[in-house]
């Protein structure tokens, strides 16, 4: 089946850690992105790379970091330095978007992070 | 940047009752994207559109471009339609997308 796969789906880690939340698609898209969803707010971008080897901040992207060695995942590191990183996470993906056009975002399942 | 604003922010319906939830924006749009939130957390595509109106069952999505609005239509809603639904609005590079806060929609049987 192709999709968004997003491990684990609960996550608990004691203050002061990093944490490293894996993203995996299948659906050969060369977008993806990460976002971050506090309770009563919406979606906030913190990371996204539009190609393999390269990706840009987002609007909250301190505390965090990515990587994009491989077309297919995109792993996201909450460091020590994130001062609130207790949220809800969602990895997404997309063809590749430009100026005068929009392609749709697919969404994994999301890792509920809980910082002690 | 897009401002993106949802109304109702939170919704209560009784099972069968037609629903609607608008979406606004400040800034012409190449396409329009609706969103369902489950109460599990994972988000599902229900539309993207870009110019007049798509069905799919008993959901119907229109937009009016000239006016930046968009809504969002349920009919005969049920129990099983309660979710967090979220418009949202890519911005002029394309790669990425402005969301609304959300509705939170409850439907009582």
């Amino acid at each position: 089946d192709g999709g968004i796969t997003q491990s684990p789906k609960y996550l608990f880690r004691k203050e002061g850690q990093n944490v490293t939340l894996s993203c995996e698609q299948n659906l050969n898209h060369d977008a993806m992105y990460w976002y971050r969803q506090d309770p009563g707010q919406g979606l906030r971008l913190i990371y996204y790379s539009q190609i393999v080897n390269d990706f840009q901040k987002g609007d909250i992207a301190e505390g965090y970091s990515v990587s994009r060695e491989k077309k297919e995942s995109f792993p996201l590191t909450v460091t020590s330095a994130q001062k609130n990183p207790t949220a809800f996470y969602l990895c997404a993906s997309s063809m590749r978007s430009g100026r005068a056009f929009y392609n749709e975002q697919f969404f994994g399942p999301g890792t509920r992070l809980t910082v002690l | 940047k897009n401002e993106v604003e949802q109304s109702p922010q939170n919704l209560t319906a009784q099972e069968g009752e037609f629903i609607t939830i608008n979406c606004s924006y400040s800034v012409g749009i190449s396409a329009l994207h609706w969103l369902q939130q489950h109460p599990g957390g994972g988000i599902v595509s229900l539309f993207m559109l870009s110019s007049g109106k798509k069905k799919h069952g008993r959901l119907i999505a229109t937009i009016n471009i000239q006016e930046k609005h968009s809504s969002l239509h349920i009919t005969a809603s049920h129990p099983r339609d309660s979710a967090v639904y979220i418009c949202a609005v890519p911005e002029t590079s394309g790669s990425r997308l402005t969301f609304g806060e959300g509705t939170q929609l409850t439907v009582n049987p």
